[in-house]
């Protein structure tokens, strides 16, 4: 059985970086996409980005700027950096594990990232 | 980006009603696009994969239609474990993109 585990840090200051790491169990990492998507409170969901084993990304242009999302095959975990933090970043973000032809099947618990001094 | 607009945001319903939600792509998507139902403090869960094909272990009660831009998604018969969020999502383009979501209320 899949399963993916977000961890990092609930609490971010504004303007720094936030960093969360998610581990994959039962599934190679190096294969399929990984991706991370976010959910502000009461919201609706927004894609971030994903990464391929290879190390290919791509990522939301709304976001481009400030994400990085890297990837260790050794520990079969990949990683989400987003920087320069506002208040508009707090949101639930879950990891998720993404199909060669583009479907997102399996998804972490998610974990809530606040954005506050 | 290719936007995705669900309606209606919000249904009103009863246990035993057929329910259909659309969600409409400011272009087209061919059949990229999946559907998913999500209950309050969960993570989404995959119903509907390639407009019209149901993941398994999902009930038969839902079911998807639809290509390029215009797609929906039924329950046939609700139930009262399908009282939720349903989202859609583009994986067309490189951008993937969701709709705003409905939620499906008594």
């Amino acid at each position: 059985q899949v399963q993916l585990q977000e961890s990092g840090p609930g609490l971010v200051k504004p303007s720094e970086t936030l960093s969360l790491t998610c581990t994959v169990s039962g599934a190679s990492i190096s294969s399929y996409y990984w991706s991370w998507i976010r959910q502000p409170p009461g919201k609706g969901l927004e894609w971030i980005g994903y990464i391929y084993y290879s190390g290919a990304t791509n990522y939301n242009p709304s976001l481009k700027s400030r994400v990085t999302i890297s990837i260790d095959t050794s520990k079969n975990q990949f990683s989400l950096k987003l920087s320069s933090v506002t208040a508009a970043d707090t949101a639930v973000y879950y990891c998720a594990r993404t199909t060669m032809v583009g479907i997102t099947d399996y998804w972490g618990l998610g974990t809530l990232v606040t954005v506050s001094s | 980006d290719i936007q995705m607009t669900q309606f209606p945001s919000t249904l009103s319903a009863s246990v035993g009603d057929r329910v259909t939600i659309t969600c409409r792509a400011s272009q087209s998507v061919s059949s990229w696009l999946a559907w998913y139902q999500q209950k309050p403090g969960k993570a989404p869960k995959l119903l509907i994969y390639k407009a019209s094909s149901l993941e398994s272990g999902v009930p038969s009660r839902f079911s998807g239609s639809g290509s390029g831009t215009e797609f929906t998604l039924t329950i046939s018969s609700l139930q009262p474990e399908d009282f939720a969020t349903y989202y859609c999502q583009q994986y067309d383009s490189y951008s993937r993109t969701f709709g705003q979501g409905t939620t499906v209320e008594i």
